[in-house]
């Protein structure tokens, strides 16, 4: 099984600022990775697949980028509503199909 | 406009069952994997099973295996998850979503429902 491991926890940043989160593969997914952001109450929202491909209507503040095992999601200028949790996941070896632990950006 | 509503979901009793489904618009559910995820209360999402779209190739997580049983009623255009010897660790809420491109198994999940809560005790 693949383990996926995301870095920071949590990350405490204000509106207007860069936030850089960070997803670690066990062994190599080649570039089969995407990202969901997951507000409170709401379902998971697909942001990037294929490690830095952005889905229908996803601003362009949302990047992603890396391949093989180390993977970053980044957000060049944080707004209101991108506050939430983001989970990677990989599609590379399953079953079984594997998500990391998330990360939360809450405002600091 | 792509839609997934999931329904069934409530209280179920340990070694009870729970059927969920998962009802699909705008699209043909038949030609795309579909796929469910759950999220116990707090926690994270983990994946549970999965049904190809085209070959009716089922998969499962360990922890349900013999357990829970995927299926779909093209005719219905819905998704379903058989819960059998239901057990504590099952509570969650369960997601339906929907891969991103037609065939087999692409695994990027583009469309979700708003999930239905599973809850098992006595």
């Amino acid at each position: 099984e693949i383990v996926l491991t995301q870095s920071p926890a949590t990350l405490s940043l204000s509106p207007g600022e860069r936030a850089t989160l960070s997803c670690r593969a066990s062994e190599s997914v080649r570039n089969y990775l995407a990202w969901y952001q997951q507000k409170p109450g709401q379902a998971p929202r697909l942001l990037i697949y294929d490690a830095s491909n952005r889905a229908t209507g996803i601003p362009a503040r949302f990047s992603g980028s890396g391949s093989g095992t180390d993977f970053t999601l980044s957000i060049s200028s944080l707004e209101a509503e991108d506050f939430a949790v983001y989970y990677c996941q990989q599609r590379y070896k399953w079953p079984p199909l594997t998500f990391g632990g998330g990360t939360k950006v809450e405002i600091k | 406009e792509v839609q997934v509503l999931e329904s069934g979901g409530g209280l179920g009793q340990p070694g009870g069952s729970l059927r969920l489904s998962c009802a699909a618009s705008g699209f043909t559910l038949s030609n795309y994997a579909m796929t469910w995820v759950r999220q116990p209360p707090g926690k994270g999402l983990e994946w549970v099973s999965s049904l190809s779209g085209s070959s009716d190739r089922t998969y499962y997580a360990d922890s349900v295996k013999g357990r829970f049983i995927i299926s779909r009623d093209s005719s219905k255009n819905t998704l379903f998850l058989q819960m059998n010897s239901l057990r504590a660790e099952d509570t969650a809420i369960y997601y339906c979503a929907k891969s991103k491109s037609p065939g087999n198994t692409d695994m990027i999940f583009d469309y979700w429902g708003q999930g239905t809560l599973v809850t098992v005790s006595s």
